[in-house]
C-alpha cells in the first residue's frame, strides 16, 4: 500500500476563497482522522470518522470547516470561506479500529500546507 | 481527557552525543504511549510505542523509551545521535479502551544535531 495519500501538498489561496483538502486512507483502515498543525496550537484533532461516519467533530474550529467521507477510500476537509488564520499544515491519518494491540498505530499522510493570503 | 507535556521545546545536541527528550502525561484512564518523528516537510512517522509489558521499549533508528507509571513519564533516548536525527519529535497518548487510535499530542521537541 502507498500509505495515506493527501492532496494537494501545498495550497495557496486568497482570503474568502473555498479550499478543499483531500485524503485517501490506507485500504482496510476503518478510522480516519484530520489533524491541524500550527506553531501556536501544535497538533490538534479536528474530526474523526469510523466506517465513514463522523464520530467526533468537536475539534472543528468553526462552521466554516466541514469534512465528509463519502466512501471508505476518500475524505475531504473543506474550508469556506478561508481566512489567513486557517494557514497551517493539515494532516490526515488512518488506522484499524480493532483492539488487537498489534494494530495500535495511526499512519499519517505527508500533509497539506495551506497558506491563506 | 488526556494531556501531554513535552518539557523541552528545543534540544541542541552534538553529533554522536546522547539525547533525552522528556514527556509527561496526565490521564484519568489507562493509555497507550507513542513517540512520533517529523522530518522537515514530512508527515509523522512512528518511532515506537508502549502498549504493555516491559517498560523499556525499543524503536526504529536506535531510539528507545522508558515508561514510568508512577511518574507518568515516557522519556525518549538515543545513546548517539546522527545529523539525520534532526527533526521534531512528538509524544502522544491514546485511550486504551477506545478503538481507533485517536491521539493526543504534546507540543513537540525540536532536535537540532550539530556536527
Amino acid at each position: 500500500d502507498a500509505g495515506v495519500i493527501q492532496s494537494p501538498r501545498h495550497e495557496v489561496t486568497e482570503m474568502g476563497q473555498e479550499v478543499t483538502l483531500r485524503c485517501k486512507p490506507i485500504s482496510g483502515h476503518d478510522y480516519l482522522f484530520w489533524y491541524r498543525q500550527t506553531m501556536m496550537r501544535g497538533l490538534e484533532l479536528l474530526i474523526y470518522f469510523n466506517n465513514n461516519v463522523p464520530i467526533d467533530d468537536s475539534g472543528m474550529p468553526e462552521d466554516r470547516f466541514s469534512a465528509k467521507m463519502p466512501n471508505a477510500s476518500f475524505s475531504t476537509l473543506k474550508i469556506q470561506p478561508s481566512e489567513p488564520r486557517d494557514s497551517a499544515v493539515y494532516f490526515c491519518a488512518s488506522s484499524f479500529g480493532s483492539k488487537v494491540r498489534r494494530n495500535t498505530e495511526a499512519f499519517f499522510g505527508q500533509g497539506t500546507r495551506l497558506t491563506v493570503v | 481527557a488526556q494531556s501531554v507535556t513535552q518539557l523541552d521545546s528545543q534540544v541542541p545536541v552534538f553529533e554522536e552525543a546522547p539525547v533525552e527528550l522528556r514527556c509527561n502525561y496526565s490521564s484519568s484512564v489507562s493509555v497507550y504511549l507513542f513517540w512520533y518523528v517529523q522530518y522537515p516537510n514530512q508527515g509523522l512517522q512512528l518511532l515506537l510505542k508502549y502498549l504493555s509489558g516491559s517498560t523499556l521499549v525499543k524503536g526504529i533508528n536506535g531510539f528507545e523509551a522508558e515508561f514510568n507509571k508512577s511518574q507518568t513519564s515516557f522519556h525518549l533516548r538515543k545513546p548517539s545521535v546522527h545529523i539525520s536525527d534532526t527533526a521534531e519529535y512528538f509524544c502522544a497518548v491514546s485511550d486504551q479502551a477506545a478503538a481507533g487510535n485517536k491521539l493526543t499530542f504534546g507540543g513537540g521537541t525540536r532536535v537540532l544535531v550539530k556536527p
